[in-house]
């Protein structure tokens, strides 16, 4: 069956440029989850949606990031005004359950390069 | 911040047990150890989650010691696929997953 997919998979921005990642989670997954990982460094965490309900935003950097699920279905992290700092590989993934011991499947995610 | 430790790097022969250990002393009683894996360019991979008993899939062997303070990850017969890095996670009653940085396991020929 189809696991979560992400689009672009690789996204070349010029800095100042706004850039929108886009996740198809796995059909009737309840939650849905982005993060950030550095060069090196394991995923950390961004954000969580329960359906279309934003539960979690502790983890965006800053007000640049902009995270929306409309439908409960597919997401988009909005990135604005892109800096350097932003170059990482954005995951998402889903979870059918909402409890605690839900398996989350990832995406391959999206590769950033800010130049 | 990461509630666990875990080495940096492992090498394991093709065929041979890898044993990938994890400590996490301060786990409470209601927090379960997760392990997932990320292959070179992909997404993390659940593999296998235990609470207080040992857990097995066909995956992998989960061992807890019986104060909770320390794991071990065990894949049985470990093939060149099996490379990548390792991650153990203590996770509480949120739903994120605070990774590390993992254990990156070579298997060679």
């Amino acid at each position: 069956g189809a696991g979560v997919s992400q689009s672009p998979r690789y996204k070349v921005a010029k800095r100042g440029q706004d850039v929108a990642l886009r996740c198809d989670p796995i059909s009737g997954h309840v939650s849905l989850f982005w993060y950030q990982q550095a060069l090196g460094q394991g995923p950390e965490f961004l954000t969580y949606f329960q359906n279309e309900a934003q539960l979690d935003k502790s983890g965006l950097p800053s007000d640049r990031f902009f995270a929306e699920r409309p439908e409960g279905s597919v997401s988009t992290l909005k990135i604005q005004r892109t800096q350097q700092e932003d170059s990482a590989v954005y995951l998402c993934a889903s979870s059918l359950t909402n409890t605690v011991i839900g398996e989350q499947f990832f995406g391959p995610g999206t590769r950033l390069t800010v130049l | 911040d990461a509630k666990t430790t875990q080495p940096t790097s492992m090498d394991c022969a093709e065929g041979r047990a890898a044993n990938l250990p994890c400590n996490h002393s301060t786990i409470s009683g209601n927090e379960y150890v997760y392990w997932y894996r990320q292959i070179h360019s992909q997404g993390p991979q659940y593999i296998i989650h235990g609470l207080k008993n040992n857990e097995t899939n066909e995956m992998a062997s989960l061992i807890i010691t019986e104060d909770r303070k320390s794991s071990t990850l065990i894949l049985p017969h470990a093939t060149l696929r099996d490379t990548a890095v390792y991650y153990c996670i203590v996770r509480d009653n949120t739903d994120k997953l605070i990774f590390g940085t993992g254990t990156r396991l070579q298997v060679f020929p």
